[in-house]
């Protein structure tokens, strides 16, 4: 059974710092994606990360994935008001073989806060 | 228009009553997928379809079933409902010609069970 997890699930910045989430998911696979949720809305994707190593940027958000370690980081570089909102991690499942199932697992969201 | 519409965005029943969520999509995807979100627990898979005559079980479908009428259409039925299904439930597609299973998600269907 393919298990997501994130950490924080709660996290209160104030502007202007750094911080991370992390996300551990724990089987085989190379497709790891963020999406972002503001509040009473739907969900959106930011970022996809396809293989090893993959680095991806939007703002002053970054993403990156490391498959060895099953493990996807997702960095806030000066946080603002505005990235207030719900992060989650999804895991596209694949067998050994490296085929995906086509389906997504989530992770329990973090619910980012930034304080002026 | 909305890509990937919902209705109803808002549904209050009573625990015994049959309820329908209807899904629509105009992206001309063939993959469908229902999920359930729970504070907490993330988004977990009820059902999902890969085209119309391919459904399957999720991790979560005890309770639930789904149909597939087009490829556009893809619904999910609560039989018989009970309070534990008071959740916020999302439909989404993906188009894996793409290369990637990217979800496009719909605005999501508040369901309260009393």
């Amino acid at each position: 059974e393919l298990k997501v997890e994130q950490n924080p699930l709660f996290l209160s910045m104030q502007e202007g710092k750094n911080y991370t989430i992390y996300c551990n998911y724990s089987t085989t696979s190379d497709r790891l994606y963020w999406y972002r949720q503001d509040p009473g809305k739907s969900l959106e994707s930011l970022f996809v990360l396809l293989s090893n190593g993959a680095v991806k940027q939007e703002g002053r958000l970054m993403a990156s994935l490391d498959t060895k370690a099953r493990l996807s980081t997702l960095h806030i570089t000066a946080a603002v008001h505005d990235l207030s909102a719900t992060y989650f991690c999804a895991v596209d499942w694949a067998n050994a073989g490296g085929t995906s199932y086509g389906k997504l697992t989530f992770g329990q969201g973090t619910i980012l806060t930034v304080h002026p | 228009d909305a890509d990937v519409t919902q209705t109803p965005r808002n549904r209050i029943t009573k625990t015994g009553k049959r309820i329908m969520l209807e899904c629509s999509q105009t992206k001309g995807h063939d993959r469908m997928y229902w999920y359930r979100q729970d504070p907490g627990l993330g988004l977990r898979l009820i059902y999902y379809s890969f085209d119309v005559k391919d459904i399957n079980k999720g991790e979560i479908s005890d309770g639930y079933s789904v149909s597939r009428q087009a490829q556009a259409k893809f619904s999910l039925s609560l039989e018989s409902a009970i309070p534990n299904q008071t959740a916020l439930y999302f439909c989404a597609t993906s188009d894996p010609d793409r290369g990637t299973n990217v979800l496009t998600f719909g605005a999501g269907s508040r369901l309260t069970v009393l």
